[in-house]
């Protein structure tokens, strides 16, 4: 099994709609939890960094985490054109552990 | 606008050569990352540096180098490319600290045929 999976997609809604993306991971370990955006031809950008269970807000941006089950989410409420790109899940360990362990992404468009 | 740099942006490399990708940050960042990005398989990291002067291996370092004689600049050096190595790489930069997060470069893209 690995660490962190994600499903690929691609997934594609109308604009309006309500996103949900999904990672679930397997080391317990794992304290710090991350969403980037990537878009097309570019690097990762931090969207939403979260610590320990439960929800952050951030906008339209709402990333969630169950450690209990081993599951995070990002949620876009409201999607627009714009939030087109690939969305990649990371984690982390604590203490000097700097590395951090990616999702391979979803791929998610929102159309007009 | 602080941040990431990288060079180049994009390079074609016959098989066999030397390359050498460039990464600087202007955020007096720490730790430095090199990751490769390839469809189906995510990103990857190959080498990282925690603070000037030390380096570690990631996860695929096999054919890869790096050195990290300042805080700013963090050199990737491929010895004698490989077309295995075609890839997006990519750069990035964190603090020191468990809650530190990474930020990242704009990519290299590299073809070696």
């Amino acid at each position: 099994q690995k660490e962190v999976e994600q499903d690929p997609g691609p997934l594609s809604v109308p604009e309006g709609a309500i996103v949900s993306l999904n990672c679930t991971y397997s080391n317990s370990a794992f304290q710090y939890f991350m969403w980037y955006r990537q878009y097309s031809r570019k690097g990762p950008e931090l969207l939403m960094y979260t610590y320990s269970s439960g929800n952050k807000e951030d906008g339209r941006f709402t990333a969630q985490v169950d450690k209990s089950s081993k599951y995070i989410s990002l949620f876009i409420r409201d999607s627009q054109p714009s939030d087109s790109a690939t969305y990649l899940c990371a984690m982390k360990n604590g203490g000097s552990n700097y590395k951090l362990t990616f999702g391979k992404g979803t791929l998610l468009t929102v159309n007009p | 606008i602080a941040g990431i740099t990288q060079a180049p942006t994009s390079q074609i490399l016959a098989a066999g050569r030397r390359m050498t990708l460039r990464c600087t940050q202007d955020m007096r960042h720490n730790a430095m990352y090199w990751y490769r990005q390839d469809l189906g398989l995510g990103l990857r990291l190959i080498h990282y540096s925690n603070t000037a002067g030390t380096t570690g291996k990631g996860e695929v370092p096999d054919g890869y180098s790096v050195s990290r004689a300042n805080t700013d600049d963090f050199p990737l050096t491929l010895a004698s490319a490989v077309p295995s190595q075609t890839s997006v790489y990519f750069c990035a930069s964190s603090e020191t600290g468990s809650t530190d997060t990474q930020y990242f470069g704009p990519g290299t893209r590299l073809t070696v045929l």
